[in-house]
């Protein structure tokens, strides 16, 4: 089993549409972190969340963080063709771990 | 631009070869990882070299051996793999060794024959 449970796995929507991709554990964490990886290239860091019920947003991209640090969400509105790839999150535990570890990812593709 | 440059973007090798990938980031972090990465897979963790001392190895077998000769460089020495091996080798930096994030390179795509 996953530490960092995501959901959904695969997701095939048309442009304009509005998606939520979660990240879930019965783990805390002290940090959660959202990349993107296209085909080919390695993943991008998108954002960084270390508070407790935080939210932060990307252009059409909204990031938040669980009250509790367990879990996180991305919201994508109006989703565009450009905004598919393999989205990952990737947390650090709480309680003095140090390895970043990565869900199994979420693969999104928009058509136009 | 990614500025965690990787070399080769490609390489094929027979199961007798010895190859080696390298990684180079000047950003100034201290901390270099090597992950694997299977099609349709999130990114595995091999090694991390922490101040240019290999900090964790995730039992990976000693056909892969990782170098890092200063805090700007990283290899990865590959000899008598198997075609299983046969994947996406990302590199990826961070400022220290304590879980941050991570800059990845684009990645260098390992054939094995």
């Amino acid at each position: 089993t996953q530490l960092l449970e995501q959901s959904p796995q695969f997701l095939s929507i048309q442009e304009g549409e509005n998606l939520t991709v979660y990240c879930n554990s019965s783990s805390v964490f002290s940090s959660l972190q959202w990349y993107r990886q296209e085909p080919g290239e390695g993943p991008v860091l998108l954002v960084t969340v270390v508070t407790g019920g935080e939210v932060k947003k990307l252009k059409r991209l909204t990031f938040q963080f669980g009250d509790a640090r367990k879990d996180s969400s991305l919201h994508i509105t109006a989703a565009q063709p450009g905004d598919t790839g393999l989205y990952l999150c990737a947390g650090v535990r709480s309680g003095g771990y140090n390895k970043l570890i990565f869900g199994a990812g979420t693969r999104l593709a928009v058509h136009p | 631009d990614t500025e965690v440059t990787q070399t080769p973007k490609h390489l094929v090798m027979g199961m007798t070869n010895k190859k080696s990938l390298k990684c180079e980031q000047h950003m100034g972090h201290r901390a270099m990882y090597w992950y694997k990465q299977k099609a349709k897979k999130p990114p595995e963790l091999m090694f991390v070299y922490s101040y240019e001392k290999l900090s964790i190895n995730e039992s990976v077998p000693s056909r892969f051996s990782p170098e890092c000769p200063n805090s700007s460089l990283l290899n990865l020495h590959l000899h008598a793999l198997q075609p299983e091996d046969s994947a996406l080798y990302l590199c990826a930096s961070s400022q220290d060794g304590q879980g941050g994030e991570l800059f990845f390179g684009e990645g260098s795509r390992l054939t094995v024959l």
